[in-house]
């Protein structure tokens, strides 16, 4: 298997635009992640999936991010309009059974420079 | 308020020494730690996880340890080598959700040097 695939692996964009990032999870599993790391602050959850459906929104910053799952292999994480704060490492991870019972798989990340 | 501290911040060593990561959490409703490590640029890989009925796990040179009455995990590297240079990285599973939400910890920056 591919593994978690993520793209764009690097964005660079201007205050105000949108910007989308993608991840392909791991074929079979269930549950999907999307997590945000910066120094500051470390990793922190921002949205957790199971079977396409959100089950936790909680980490969600702001109205300005959204993100969707339309089927159990495509999955996106929306900001819009983007701020300069918002630049970050977002990693998306997958999970068989979710990440009680089984291990979590992360994607290389898609590293984000709002300026 | 879960939390997860990492202690060292950074840790240099030389090739061949054995070494420890610590790792301490709040929450003792604990379902499982994991243990990850993660490359520059790279994405988090998993390492060893403990259920938190479990004491340690063992994968080749990798030992990790779960203490859930004093709050602390122990990653023990054996023969440390240039390759094991990395970001490791500890994750408390809560039992408070029903998919285990993970808190992680701020890292351990590993380097050793030939």
């Amino acid at each position: 298997d591919a593994g978690v695939i993520q793209s764009p692996r690097h964005e660079v964009t201007e205050m105000g635009q949108e910007v989308t990032l993608r991840c392909k999870p791991i074929s079979g599993h269930n549950s999907l992640f999307w997590y945000r790391q910066t120094m500051m602050r470390g990793l922190e959850l921002l949205i957790y999936f199971n079977n396409n459906v959100p089950i936790d929104d909680s980490g969600m910053p702001e109205d300005r991010f959204s993100a969707k799952m339309p089927n159990a292999s495509f999955s996106t994480l929306k900001i819009q309009p983007s701020e300069p704060r918002d630049s970050a490492v977002y990693f998306c991870a997958s999970s068989l059974r979710g990440a009680n019972t089984g291990e979590l798989f992360f994607g290389e990340g898609s590293r984000l420079t709002v300026l | 308020k879960q939390e997860v501290t990492q202690i060292p911040a950074a840790l240099s060593v030389p090739e061949g020494e054995n070494l420890v990561l610590n790792c301490s959490f709040t929450d003792s409703a604990i379902y499982n730690l994991q243990w990850f490590r993660q490359d520059p640029g790279k994405g988090l890989t998993s390492l060893l996880l403990i259920q938190s009925s479990q004491r340690e796990q063992t994968s080749g040179r990798l030992n990790a340890s779960l203490d859930k009455s004093s709050g602390r995990s122990t990653l023990y590297i054996a023969a440390s080598q240039p390759g094991d240079s990395a970001t490791y990285l500890c994750a408390q599973t809560h039992s408070g959700t029903s998919y285990g939400k993970l808190t992680f910890g701020q890292g351990t920056i590993l380097t050793v040097h030939p």
